[in-house]
């Protein structure tokens, strides 16, 4: 199968600074990446659905505003979590999506706002 | 409002035995069926996928699709403890893919 990465794998920062995540598809190129976010125990959230070179497709009630999504390449997807805090602590997911609608999940990203 | 449905379980199979995994789906229009097993703290990992009515086989992964019922399943042959995990159901229907919850599935060695 495909391959995605996610860096970093883990992150802890303080209240009130940004940290951006990085998703990358190793060796397809992925005209659509999306972004997730999965609590302890819960489901899987999708939070947006990202298009290369255009304009991230926010699920309701994420706020595009804090969670600033850029896809700037077809190999290259990036989140920013601004102004995080503690309730933004989670397990963050990007995937890939192939050419026959199947996604590729990277690794994902644990997110500790202290 | 498009849905799918899993059983959350557990489902609690035997080592050696089969288990079965089952999960419905309300658009008849949908295309494409996913299936895929996510470790406790890790992510997703895509495990087979279907088109077409009928069985779809891949070691010892089978998946069943009737488009009729509106049912898709997943058999695990020779379940082994190391298949202990959630098994999600997907779904691609008018452009999106739609999660069902998952079945956390737990092997007895």
């Amino acid at each position: 199968g495909a391959v995605v990465s996610q860096h970093p794998s883990w992150v802890i920062c303080k209240s009130g600074t940004s940290v951006k995540i990085e998703c990358r598809s190793l060796d397809f190129q992925a005209t659509t990446m999306f972004w997730y976010r999965q609590f302890p125990k819960q489901s899987l959230m999708l939070m947006a659905t990202s298009n290369e070179g255009s304009k991230a497709t926010y699920e309701q009630g994420v706020e595009k505003d804090k969670f600033l999504i850029n896809h700037a390449s077809l190999t290259l997807s990036t989140l920013t979590v601004t102004s995080a805090h503690p309730e933004d602590s989670s397990f963050y997911i990007c995937s890939a999506q192939g050419q026959l609608y199947e996604q590729y999940f990277g690794p994902g990203t644990r997110l500790t706002v202290t | 409002q498009k849905e799918v449905e899993q059983n959350s379980g557990p489902l609690s199979v035997p080592e050696g035995a089969i288990a079965s995994l089952n999960c419905t789906y309300s658009d008849r229009g949908s295309q494409s069926f996913f299936w895929y097993r996510q470790y406790s703290g890790k992510s997703p990992e895509l495990i087979m996928f279907i088109y077409s009515n009928g069985d779809k086989e891949d070691g010892r992964f089978t998946a069943q699709l009737n488009k009729a019922s509106q049912y898709v399943s997943l058999l695990i042959r020779d379940s082994q403890p190391s298949d202990s995990a959630t098994y999600l159901c997907a779904v691609y229907s008018n452009y999106q893919l739609i999660w069902g919850a998952g079945t956390k599935l737990i092997i007895k060695p």
